[in-house]
């Protein structure tokens, strides 16, 4: 089945380390977006891309770095200098250049970040 | 960008019409609305969109007034499974990424 698979499920991070979100989708889409989530809160933009090789800051970029080496793939590094990682980590991915079909973003479900 | 103003909470009889209301005054032309749910601990799940025209689908129906400052989604026979978080999204055009620009949304439950 067609969709988006963003592994682990569940992620502990130690003070000061690097840690790296997979997001991996078998739509053919072009566009990938990385979202974070806070309790009780909606989501806020990363990064996204829109081709491969090519990425834009969102809302909150700072301290996330992100890489596109392949259509299927768009991880999310959570670097050390993120001092508020926990949240749940969502990405999505979508058809661009259809804007007069305006498709829809698809989610996957997700990754939750703890400090350990 | 445009902001979306929704009511916190709802609540709906099981088997009623679920009215989900927002407020989007600052839209632009250009600017679609888009309507996801989410469960706990889930990703977002598509509903519906919409530029001017009201839309159905086999989930719901959008309302989008006249002078497009305001929407509503349509749930019209509400199940257990329908309660969830609500968001009325504004997407950005293409050529500022298409990003959904998510508000607080409306915690539906819906009660038997």
């Amino acid at each position: 089945d067609g969709g988006i698979t963003q592994s682990p499920k569940y992620l502990f991070r130690k003070e000061g380390q690097n840690v790296t979100l997979s997001c991996e989708q078998n739509l053919n889409h072009d566009a990938m977006y990385w979202y974070r989530q806070d309790p009780g809160q909606g989501l806020r933009l990363i990064y996204y891309s829109q081709i491969v090789n090519d990425f834009q800051k969102g809302d909150i970029a700072e301290g996330y770095s992100v890489s596109r080496e392949k259509k299927e793939s768009f991880p999310l590094t959570v670097t050390s200098a993120q001092k508020n990682p926990t949240a749940f980590y969502l990405c999505a991915s979508r058809m661009p250049g259809q804007d007069l079909l305006n498709q829809p973003q698809h989610f996957g479900d997700g990754t939750r970040l703890s400090i350990l | 960008d445009a902001k979306t103003t929704q009511p916190p909470s709802m609540d709906c009889a099981e088997g009623r019409a679920a009215n989900l209301p927002c407020n989007h005054s600052t839209i632009s032309g250009n600017e679609y609305v888009y309507w996801y749910r989410q469960i706990h601990s889930q990703g977002p799940q598509y509903i519906i969109h919409g530029l001017k025209n009201n839309e159905t689908n086999e989930m719901a129906s959008l309302i989008i007034t006249e002078d497009r400052k305001s929407s509503t989604l349509i749930l019209p026979h509400a199940t257990l499974r329908d309660t969830a978080v609500y968001y009325c999204i504004v997407r950005a055009p293409y050529n500022q990424g298409g990003k959904l620009i998510f508000g607080q949304g409306t915690e539906l439950s819906v009660k038997p």
